[in-house]
């Protein structure tokens, strides 16, 4: 059965650092696109990143990048999110998920592109920071 | 940014109403949206994809529809179970935005 749990949640003090991870299981996960998705206390979900099966592609939300940095570990099923410069407004409940990718043809005119269309369909139960001094 | 606008934020209803969520987008979208339901203290659950594609286990009560700019999910018959909150997210462009969320609440 596919499986994600993260690790790595803590109380730290405003511009500190800290490092989320993500162990997957259950599913090939060098086939997979994963994600990181935040949630603020009592607030919504926000998007953070994507990063590609192989590591090679990975896109922000723009206002993170730079301060948050994606990675994986496709030895160990694994991906981090390596946060430095936390802020208040940064605590709140951090998810991996695993990513399905569709693959379709944009056609214009009679020539196409190659594009892709995204959505989560494992998430994992979260890990909470909690920044504050 | 694609900006995701969801209507109402909140609503009352009682089992067996049924209840629809707008969820509007600044830009065109096409059909690249999703809905996850989220209930208290648990992790978003995925129910729909590219609009109005019924996730494996979701019960057929829940549909989707919509495209481009409009979008909405109707659950036709509520359920307990589906007292929740739900989000729509575009995939369209990055960043993959959510919705604000649309709270459903026992009337």
């Amino acid at each position: 059965q596919e499986q994600l749990v993260e690790s790595g949640g803590a109380s730290v003090r405003p511009g500190g650092s800290l490092r989320l991870s993500c162990a997957a299981s259950g599913f090939t996960f060098n086939n997979y696109y994963m994600a990181w998705v935040r949630q603020a206390p009592g607030k919504g979900l926000e998007w953070i990143s994507y990063i590609s099966p192989n590591g090679d592609n990975i896109y922000y939300e723009d206002s993170l990048r730079g301060r948050f940095a994606v990675s994986r570990d496709n030895a160990n099923n694994a991906i981090h999110l390596q946060m430095k410069s936390l802020r208040a407004e940064d605590t709140g409940v951090f998810y991996c998920a695993r990513v399905l990718e569709h693959r379709y043809k944009s056609y214009s005119g009679i020539s196409y592109t190659l594009k892709s269309y995204f959505y989560m369909d494992v998430w994992g139960r979260g890990t909470t920071v909690t920044v504050s001094s | 940014d694609i900006q995701m606008t969801q209507s109402p934020s909140s609503l009352s209803a009682s089992v067996g109403d049924r209840v629809i969520i707008t969820c509007r987008a600044s830009h065109d979208v096409n059909y690249w949206l999703a809905w996850y339901q989220q209930k208290p203290g648990e992790a978003p659950n995925l129910l729909i994809s590219a609009a109005s594609s019924r996730q494996t286990g979701v019960p057929s009560r829940f549909f989707g529809g919509g495209s481009g700019t409009q979008f909405t999910l109707t659950i036709s018959s509520l359920q307990p179970e589906d007292f929740a909150t739900y989000y729509c997210q575009q995939s369209n462009d990055f960043p993959h935005t959510f919705g604000q969320g649309t709270k459903v609440e026992v009337k």
